[in-house]
């Protein structure tokens, strides 16, 4: 257990539909991160939650959202999905704003889009 | 344009023997680079993390090698074992004020016995 918990492990939805995706990070992690591994790809990072502020954006679509509450959790909110969507999410973190230290990976999402 | 590209795509080989996955980086400004496992349909697990000024750092079989002149770096894994079989990613860190990893896609490692 690396102690980043996401839930749901797998989850199956129809196109057009929303998902919220949650991530607790290893106690005393003030950092969040969130990535997309589609089938196949290396991972992709969408964004970046410190102490609950935005830190920094990658290739995340308009469709999708997230933010960090004040107890550190976070959700990835994905909307009008598409079958392209289909993939594992992760969800990382780390002590500070910056993963210099190495930070630590959920076990992830695997989110079906039929 | 940063860039981590690793070679090996995949790699097949007997239980026992020993490998060398490749990874060549043209990200700048260099922070720091690591090497992660990733099992299939699981989360990434840190292997090692070297900085500017270390060459080598192992971790049990695990022995990666960076030299920062040439941008390359290499994981050694010694005496494979089944559970070996994994992908393995290498992960390039720039810090510029804000950090930013450039993931490698990966090189799929299967171990036969």
């Amino acid at each position: 257990d690396s102690g980043v918990t996401q839930t749901p492990k797998h989850l199956i939805t129809a196109t057009g539909q929303r998902v919220t995706l949650r991530c607790s990070p290893r106690s005393g992690d003030l950092s969040v991160y969130w990535y997309q591994q589609s089938l196949d790809q290396g991972l992709q990072f969408l964004i970046q939650y410190y102490n609950g502020e935005e830190r920094a954006k990658g290739n995340i679509l308009e469709r999708f959202s997230a933010q960090q509450f004040p107890d550190l959790h976070s959700e990835l909110n994905l909307s009008s999905l598409e079958l392209g969507d289909s993939a594992l999410y992760f969800c990382a973190s780390s002590v500070g704003q910056l993963a210099v230290y190495g930070y630590t990976f959920g076990s992830g999402t695997r989110l079906t889009v039929v | 344009k940063n860039q981590v590209e690793q070679s090996p795509q995949s790699l097949i080989i007997l239980e026992g023997k020993n490998c060398t996955l490749q990874c060549n980086y043209t990200v700048s400004p260099f922070s720091n680079l690591r090497w992660y496992k990733q099992d299939t349909g699981r989360g990434p697990v840190s292997l090692t993390i070297m900085t500017f000024s270390e060459n080598t750092k192992s971790n049990g079989r695990y022995t990666a090698t960076l030299d920062a002149d040439t941008k390359q770096s290499s994981l050694h894994i010694t005496a494979s074992q089944l559970s070996d079989s994994a992908s393995y990613i290498c992960v390039v860190s720039a810090n510029f004020g804000n950090e930013k990893l450039t993931f490698g896609t990966g090189t799929r490692l299967t171990i036969i016995p």
